[in-house]
């Protein structure tokens, strides 16, 4: 069962475009949402995380937008770079299994030059 | 300075084996993990310790075990390997739950 579902698989970017990745819940009880950046032979590595208080949070060029009522929430690189080509997975937790991070299914972003 | 170390990286072995993937963490956190990466990029939890104490065991099979001998180190033994458990294993670690998780750079394991 995937609680948490991932889209898109691939997406391919001109450099200096948007990038944007979507994510969509069912479970309510999920209170923490981030980010993961992964590159090839890495470990995922956290990129911005949101709480459901919040709609929107912005560090750099990643936002998180963030809509409760749809149990969404979604990825947006602005100014996409080559350097930002990873795949990146969407993650959420709940308050009674905050040890345990659920991920998304990953999207492998390519930006080209 | 590696936060999250993980060896080997790489780990060919026939099936039937027996092997072992050892993880140490220097951050000072208090919890550790196991996740499991499989060919599609999947990643799932399989095991995690707070300060030396098993606190999630997912459903993985009885020939994976866990071991944390210190807070620092969480080790993970497979017994009588099978094809299926080809994948990369990610040890990790955070400080009081799930907010700031540090991988470490993962070892592949090949099961022939």
């Amino acid at each position: 069962q995937q609680q948490v579902k991932q889209s898109p698989q691939s997406l391919i970017v001109q450099k200096g475009g948007i990038s944007i990745i979507n994510c969509a819940y069912e479970n309510t009880a999920f209170d923490y949402f981030p980010w993961y950046q992964q590159f090839p032979g890495k470990g995922p590595a956290l990129l911005i995380a949101i709480r459901p208080d919040v709609s929107e949070k912005k560090e750099g060029r990643f936002t998180i937008s963030f809509n409760k009522s749809a149990k969404q929430f979604s990825l947006h690189i602005m100014d996409s770079q080559p350097g930002d080509s990873a795949t990146y997975f969407c993650a959420a937790s709940t308050v009674d299994s905050s040890y345990k991070l659920i991920f998304g299914s990953g999207t492998r972003l390519l930006v080209r030059p | 300075d590696t936060a999250v170390s993980q060896t080997p990286k790489y780990l060919v072995t026939q099936m039937g084996n027996d092997k072992s993937i050892k993880c140490e963490q220097n951050l000072g956190h208090d919890t550790m993990y196991w996740y499991k990466q499989d060919s599609k990029k999947f990643l799932k939890i399989m095991f995690s310790y707070n300060n030396k104490e098993l606190i999630i065991n997912e459903t993985v099979p009885n020939r994976f075990s866990p071991k944390s001998p210190d807070k620092a180190h969480l080790n993970l033994h497979i017994n009588s390997l099978e094809l299926g458990d080809s994948a990369v294993y990610f040890c990790a670690s955070s400080q009081g739950g799930v907010h700031g998780y540090t991988f470490g750079s993962g070892t592949r394991l090949t099961v022939v």
